[in-house]
């Protein structure tokens, strides 16, 4: 049973607009949340992230959302660019110091 | 070098064969990790090495066997596989975790190919 879910496989939007990236969580003890940027033969590279005891962290073009009565976060990119086409992980961690992804949502920027 | 790099990039083995993927990590971290990656499933995590100790073995089968000799290097050594073990297998690195820091930094990946 999945406990990070990103719904949407991928996501398309256009250049200079905002992207939005949703991800769901089951286990209310998880308590900071990352979301990771991948490109094609590259590893994960780590964007921004958000503790539970925050609502909101903000990084440049890159927000971060927490609803946690929603069990519920998102990342905003705005304005959108080309090199923000990649797929986007979010992650959470649990007591345990463990971190559980989700299966990742591809952004494409369309020109 | 810098960061975390990985070899081979690709490794196509048959199942009889026994193969061993290398990680290192140029950060100075602590921790070290393995997660598999297949096509359309969440990042899996396998193992973790926290100062060369194994902390976590998240129930993988024992044809995956890891080695981490030192803080700095990591091996995943592999033997009679399934076809079901074609994966992207990712390394990571981290300072041992810390509240409210725990970033992780990614190798590029072994493709791995069991036929």
């Amino acid at each position: 049973d999945q406990q990070v879910k990103q719904n949407s496989p991928s996501l398309s939007v256009q250049e200079g607009r905002i992207s939005i990236l949703n991800c769901d969580y089951t286990n209310s003890m998880f308590d900071y949340f990352l979301w990771y940027k991948k490109y094609p033969a590259e590893g994960p590279t780590f964007l921004i992230s958000i503790s539970s005891i925050k609502d909101k962290n903000e990084d440049g073009r890159f927000t971060v959302f927490l609803n946690k009565s929603a069990k519920h976060l998102s990342l905003h990119i705005v304005p959108s660019q080309p090199g923000d086409s990649a797929v986007y992980f979010c992650a959470a961690r649990g007591q345990d110091d463990k971190i559980i992804f989700g299966k990742g949502t591809r952004l494409h920027i369309l020109p | 070098e810098t960061g975390v790099t990985q070899t081979p990039r690709h490794l196509v083995m048959g199942m009889t064969n026994k193969k061993s993927l290398k990680c290192e990590q140029h950060l100075g971290h602590n921790a070290m990790y393995w997660y598999k990656q297949s096509a359309k499933k969440p990042l899996e995590l396998m193992f973790v090495y926290n100062f060369k100790e194994q902390t976590e073995n998240n129930s993988v089968p024992s044809r995956f066997s890891p080695e981490c000799p030192n803080s700095s290097h990591l091996f995943l050594h592999l033997h009679t596989l399934q076809p079901e073990d074609s994966a992207l297998y990712l390394c990571a690195s981290s300072q041992v975790p810390m509240a409210g820091v725990d970033e992780q930094y990614f190798g590029p990946g072994t493709r791995l190919t069991v036929t």
